[in-house]
């Protein structure tokens, strides 16, 4: 079975400094790696994803994660936050063969400080 | 394009009642997903629909859970009787397919409190 770990439950950092959120995961067959942000009251959205190809991973917002298969680790960074960054992060993955079903972390809430 | 829409979005009842959630997709979008998230955690998988049939519903509590999805576009979700661990977001998302490849995009959410 599957399974997520998302280290960190909360992260403050200050505006304009760096952040890296970790998220490491459990599987026996390939994976297929997932970021979703969450604004207050609002659903997931997509921040990026990994399938295959290049392990740094480029998404919205100036985020970018990097896959490290050996370390089962898909660590989320932006060089510089900002306030409008403060939201919930949640690292997900799904297998690459049979039912593709998301299983996620428990998330990190992000905190970006004036 | 229109988002996932879900309707109430805020629900408060006592246990043992019965409560109903609404989700309309994005037009044309053949899977569709029923999470929960419970505060603290991370949304859990409940269902998912492939046009109106169901694919995976291995982790939906069917003693007291049920879910449609008529026509394939609409879907409801109903609990009955609710305990109050049944507190907790209930999410709805939509997907043209089931395949990774393809973003799930998720609506606003229906934030259940059971007494």
């Amino acid at each position: 079975a599957q399974s997520v770990t998302q280290l960190d439950s909360q992260v403050p950092v200050f505006e304009e400094a760096p952040v890296e959120l970790r998220c490491n995961y459990s599987s026996s067959v390939s994976v297929y790696l997932f970021w979703y942000v969450q604004y207050p009251n609002q659903g997931l959205q997509l921040l990026l994803k990994y399938l295959s190809g290049s392990t740094l991973v480029k998404g919205i917002n100036g985020f970018e994660a990097e896959f490290n298969k050996s370390q089962t680790s898909f660590h989320l960074r932006k060089p510089s936050v900002h306030i409008s960054d403060t939201a919930e992060y949640f690292c997900a993955v799904i297998t690459t063969s049979g039912t593709y079903k998301y299983i996620f972390g428990t998330g990190t809430r992000l905190k970006v400080l004036a | 394009e229109a988002g996932v829409a879900q309707s109430p979005r805020y629900k408060i009842i006592e246990k043992r009642q019965s409560v109903a959630f609404w989700c309309n997709p994005i037009s044309g979008h053949a899977t569709l997903y029923w999470y929960q998230q419970i505060l603290g955690q991370g949304p859990k998988l409940l269902i998912q629909f492939q046009n109106n049939g169901v694919v995976d519903d291995s982790q939906l509590p069917k003693d007291r859970f049920s879910a449609e999805r008529l026509k394939g576009v609409d879907s409801t979700l109903k609990i009955q009787p609710a305990k109050l661990e049944d507190s907790a977001v209930y999410l709805c998302a939509s997907s043209p397919s089931d395949s990774p490849i393809y973003e799930q995009y998720f609506g606003p959410g229906t934030r259940l409190t059971v007494t």
